[in-house]
């Protein structure tokens, strides 16, 4: 089945640091794959999206890039600021030919807390 | 506009008794998603509602647990004789027609079955 690990947090930078957080899938088939985020009291937000292999998604000063060769996708962010604090969901979704179409499968999630 | 809309926001429950989590979803989306989070399984799927087709249920964990979404719109999930390991945040997401792949969630309920 379709699986989805990201690297294990929680994660402490401080501002204006270089943030990577690793994700790698497995899945059958050509899915599409995101990034959720939880700011701390609120609900999950789409952060970023890539539909196929190349496509770079990008929103916020966040990017990741859809490996299809590594089958990752690792969020990535040149200076954090403290408010980025939250926590952070990798995600796949099986492309639009599978009876399972927009099932979303999360990673764990990495706690990211950025410090002044 | 209006987003996503779960009620209650919190529910304190006993072991054994049935519960009822609503969920309203974003206007004009057709296909609604229910998961859980809880601290020792991370994000689960839950079951999923595409229009009048039959919903996707694989990801139900129990015959306890049933879903229904009246009139193409409003879902209610129902969890029966409620037990310890039931305690989460159910959380529903919405998306629209043709966009499946960007789901909407909603700010979840906190189920606590003591």
């Amino acid at each position: 089945g379709n699986s989805v690990t990201q690297m294990e947090g929680p994660v402490t930078l401080s501002e204006e640091a270089f943030l990577t957080i690793n994700c790698t899938y497995t899945a059958t088939g050509y899915p599409s794959l995101f990034w959720y985020v939880q700011y701390p009291g609120e609900g999950l937000q789409l952060l970023l999206k890539a539909t196929k292999a190349d496509d770079k998604g990008s929103n916020k000063g966040f990017e990741a890039t859809y490996r299809k060769e590594t089958t990752s996708f690792h969020l990535e962010k040149g200076s954090v600021q403290v408010s980025d604090s939250a926590v952070y969901f990798c995600a796949l979704s099986p492309n639009a030919g599978g009876t399972s179409y927009g099932k979303l499968t999360f990673g764990q999630g990495t706690i990211l807390t950025v410090h002044p | 506009g209006a987003g996503v809309s779960q009620s209650p926001s919190n529910k304190v429950t006993e072991k054994g008794k049935d519960v009822e989590l609503r969920c309203d979803p974003i206007s004009g989306h057709t296909a609604l998603y229910w998961y859980r989070q809880s601290l020792g399984q991370g994000l689960e799927f839950l079951i999923y509602f595409q229009g009048n087709s039959a919903p996707d249920k694989s990801g139900l964990p129990s015959d306890r647990f049933s879903a229904e979404r009246t009139g193409g719109s409003v879902s209610t999930l129902t969890i029966q004789r409620t037990q310890q390991e039931d305690s989460a945040v159910y959380l529903c997401a919405s998306s629209s027609p043709g966009h499946s792949y960007e789901q909407y969630f909603g700010p979840g309920t906190r189920l606590t079955v003591t």
